[in-house]
């Protein structure tokens, strides 16, 4: 079974770009989980996606960020425009069922950095 | 919101020695909390999950306790190995609001030397 797979793995953009980053979950998984880690800090939900409905985006910091799941597959989460604070490693996860009763399953993440 | 905390940073043990790391949290609302293993470049891997009504949970050689007076879960890894080196996380669930959102502590880097 193919496992959560994320791309890039590193992207390195200049303040005030654009960038997107893609996350195929494991076939199956309604659930789809976007986190950051920020250096030297701990891991930070983002959003949740109930296949292509956002459960909980609560977790998003500002506008700038834009999460999509577009038929309840792959997701993509844009980055526009990017400022310093972005950096940092964006991890997806996808699940079975219903809330954390269901393991989550991280990608490797990816790793962005913005000069 | 929920706080975790995993109160060492690091950890160095022997091999085959017991590895104890803890993971303390705030505002029980109730929780099922999880530990994951990370490897460095890698994402966080599933290793147990522990409910609040729940005392204690075991895998092989991995043990997870809960106590919800303490608000508190010890993660044992018993004879220990230098392939266990790796850093840990805790992670807690707030079953009573956000199903399915996790809250991490930083993690806890565990060495094993031989």
């Amino acid at each position: 079974e193919a496992g959560v797979t994320q791309f890039p793995s590193h992207s390195v953009i200049e303040k005030g770009q654009t960038v997107t980053l893609r996350c195929d979950p494991i076939s199956g998984h309604d659930n789809l989980y976007w986190y950051r880690r920020v250096m030297g800090k701990e891991i930070k939900f983002l959003l949740h996606f109930v296949k292509e409905s956002k459960q909980d985006e609560s977790g998003m910091p500002n506008n700038r960020f834009l999460a999509e799941r577009t038929g309840g597959t792959y997701s993509t989460l844009k980055v526009q425009p990017a400022e310093l604070e972005d950096s940092g490693v964006y991890f997806c996860a996808s699940s079975h069922g219903q809330g954390s009763t269901y393991e989550q399953y991280f990608g490797p993440g990816t790793r962005l950095t913005v000069t | 919101s929920q706080k975790i905390e995993q109160n060492s940073e690091a950890l160095n043990i022997q091999e085959g020695k017991t590895a104890t790391l803890t993971c303390n949290y705030t505002n029980y609302s109730p929780a099922y909390l999880q530990w994951y293993r990370q490897d460095p470049g890698r994402g966080p891997v599933f290793l147990l999950l522990i409910r609040e009504n729940e005392k204690e949970k075991r895998k092989e050689r991995l043990k997870v306790t809960f106590d919800t007076t303490l608000k508190q879960s010890l993660f044992h890894i018993t004879a220990s190995q230098p392939a266990d080196s790796a850093t840990y996380l805790c992670a807690l669930e707030d079953r009573g609001s956000t199903l399915g959102r996790l809250y991490f502590g930083r993690g806890t880097q565990l060495t094993v030397w031989p």
